[in-house]
This record gives C-alpha cells, structure tokens and sequence, in this order.
C-alpha cells in the first residue's frame, strides 16, 4: 500500500542555518503529496501541498520539490528561524476518487536554537 | 478558515469504560476522519467517512467504531476502553477525498 518514509525523528538547528528534511514515498498511483506543521499544543495544519504541473509550492520561506524518480518530496528552508520549532509531517494521497486518505509519516520535531 | 469543533477536549476514563469523542464540522465538505497521535507513531488514521452514512476503515481500527450521523457530525466510539487507547485524537474534515485535511483543536483521552 501507499506509505510516507521520514527519516529523521529529532532535528536540531542553529537560527540562520538551512533546513531539509526528508521525506520519500511509495504509492501506486499518482500522488499528491503533502506537508503539515504542528506548533506545540496546535493542530496540524497545511504548509505545502505539491501540483500537478511540477511547480514548486512555497510558503512562509519553506519549498518542496516533487521528484517521481526518486519518490521524493523534501522539505527546505534556506534560514531557519526560532518560530520554526515545530513538528512537521509528510503526508501522501491517492490521485483522488471515493475513498481516497492521506497517510502520514511519522513526522520529524524541528527545534530552532539562538 | 475551515471549522472543526472537537469535544470534549480533555477526557479520563477506567479500562473497560465506554467513551465518545464528538466532532462537528462547518464547512460543508464531504470527507471526515479521526486520527490518533502518538509520539514516535505519528497520525494514524482509525477511521473515515465520505457522507452521512458511510464509514471507512481506515489503518488502526480495533477496538474503535465510529458513525456519520450527518454532514456536520462524525463521532468516534469506545466501547471498551483500553490504557493502550491512551492518546491525542485528531477530527479533521477535507472537501474531496485525499485533498487538504482541516484539523480540530483534538481530544486527548486518558483510559486509567
């Protein structure tokens, strides 16, 4: 079945450096893939969503580029900031139709250090 | 900005007790889920549903039913809780199936 690989459990960053982290998928059919940012005591919520015409999502300085080659979907920021900490989640769905879900990864704990 | 009301949000329970969570969306979309966080599992979907009526499995559903009374309304049932049902419960809403979730604030359960 389709699944969401994240490779990094805790990430711990510098205010200034960049950030990547890491997300790789496996699914059958076309799919659109997701990030989700969760702040302490928040919900998730949407952050990137990929398109189906290769262009690259961007918000709030984070991007993310779909790679079907290599079943991909990382996400980057070129600065961190502190407002950053937060736990992010790649997400996957099916190319849409009745019963299609989103399937999550396991999620990746940024924090942000002066 | 996409409404979804949870409820309640803090709950404790016994083992063995009975529970539901309730969850009332106002922005007409079709789709509906209950998620369960946990720390080093991430969400994990226990159930869904396309319309009032319909449910679907989803990836954890033992020992949780859930129905769609209506459009607005999906609630998630414990019949008999267990402390390994201990956990934050996430109530989201999407439009179609697969697209963007809208999350509630969430519940967390406690089951002693």
């Amino acid at each position: 079945g389709d699944s969401v690989t994240q490779t990094e459990g805790l990430v711990t960053l510098t205010e200034g450096l960049p950030v990547m982290l890491n997300c790789t998928y496996q699914s059958t059919y076309s799919p659109f893939l997701f990030w989700y940012v969760q702040h302490l005591n928040e919900a998730p919520k949407l952050l990137l969503k990929s398109f189906t015409d290769n262009k690259r999502p961007e918000h709030q300085g984070f991007h993310a580029t779909l790679h079907k080659s290599s079943s991909s979907f990382h996400l980057q920021k070129s600065s961190a900031q502190l407002s950053d900490s937060a736990l992010y989640y790649c997400a996957l769905s099916e190319d849409g139709g009745t019963g299609s879900k989103l399937s999550f990864g396991k999620g990746a704990k940024l924090t942000v250090s002066p | 900005e996409a409404a979804v009301t949870q409820s309640p949000r803090n709950k404790v329970t016994v083992t063995g007790g009975n529970v539901t969570l309730s969850c009332r969306q106002t922005n007409s979309h079709n789709y509906m889920y209950w998620y369960r966080q946990d720390t080093g599992h991430g969400l994990r979907l226990i159930h869904y549903s396309y319309g009032a009526g319909n449910l679907q499995i989803g990836d954890v559903p033992d020992g949780y039913k859930a129905t769609r009374t209506t459009q607005e309304d999906f609630f998630l049932l414990l019949e008999l809780a267990s402390p390994s049902q201990t956990s934050l419960y996430f109530c989201a809403s999407s439009d179609r199936g697969g697209d963007t979730l809208y999350f509630g604030a969430g519940t967390r359960l406690s089951v002693l």
